[in-house]
């Protein structure tokens, strides 16, 4: 398997607060991405990095920032967490963008 | 613009029979990438293939078999003797190569299969 972790994999949280997720690799992959999943809509990107500090935006990027200051590192960043933002997040990671890719376990996030 | 249309939302089976997953796509790129991911109940979701726009014969594995035809913009995957493993949700999605670098990824909604005994 991947060595793909995130954290935390449950988070409730107050509408209004910050709150980051933590996706960590230990596979030295150049390509990492954030995903949420939602009932109807599949995996929508959010953001993704072809290195370090070479990110992008994704589809549903509004309301999130991502940092990546290191290989293994990729953070996720609500700014203010609205109920809109009640998914499950998923992270994932490539050695190339033409390749699979490898997916973390998930994040459970709950605002309310 | 990039996207990935998949249009069943769920299909249901019986044991035994062949299903046929669709997967339509839109892309202005003339290199891209097109894949498909399992993700079966418990939660994670697997890499099933790869195929890139220059490649289009079609694949066979075991009792999985995926055809690319850049004609109509379809990567369509085939479940031949349907099991009730199979139960899960299938994704297609698409990578090409934005102007401002890397290469982004993105899903299509999904397609769910239910497998009965």
């Amino acid at each position: 398997d991947a060595g793909i972790t995130q954290s935390p994999r449950h988070k409730v949280t107050e509408t209004g607060t910050p709150v980051t997720l933590r996706c960590h690799q230990t596979e030295n992959h150049r390509y990492m991405y954030w995903y949420r999943q939602d009932p109807g809509h599949g995996l929508r990107l959010i953001h993704y990095s072809y290195g370090v500090k070479d990110t992008d935006k994704g589809e549903v990027s509004d309301g999130y920032s991502v940092s990546r200051s290191k290989t293994e590192d990729f953070l996720l960043t609500l700014e203010s967490a609205t109920s809109s933002q009640t998914s499950v997040y998923f992270c994932a990671i490539s050695e190339w963008a033409t390749r699979g890719a490898y997916f973390g376990p998930g994040t459970r996030l709950t605002v309310t | 613009a990039q996207k990935v249309t998949q249009a069943q939302t769920e299909i249901s089976v019986v044991e035994k029979e062949d299903v046929t997953l669709d997967c339509v796509y839109e892309t202005r790129d003339t290199t891209y990438y097109l894949f498909w991911y399992k993700q079966p109940p418990s939660g994670e979701l697997v890499f099933l293939i790869r195929r890139n726009s220059f490649d289009e014969q079609n694949e066979i594995s075991g009792r999985y078999s995926w055809n690319f035809q850049k004609s109509t913009s379809s990567f369509n995957f085939t479940i031949t003797a349907s099991q009730v493993v199979d139960s899960a949700v299938y994704f297609c999605a698409l990578s090409e190569a934005p102007s401002t670098g890397g290469f982004k990824t993105i899903f299509g909604a999904g397609t769910r299969l239910f497998v009965k005994a």
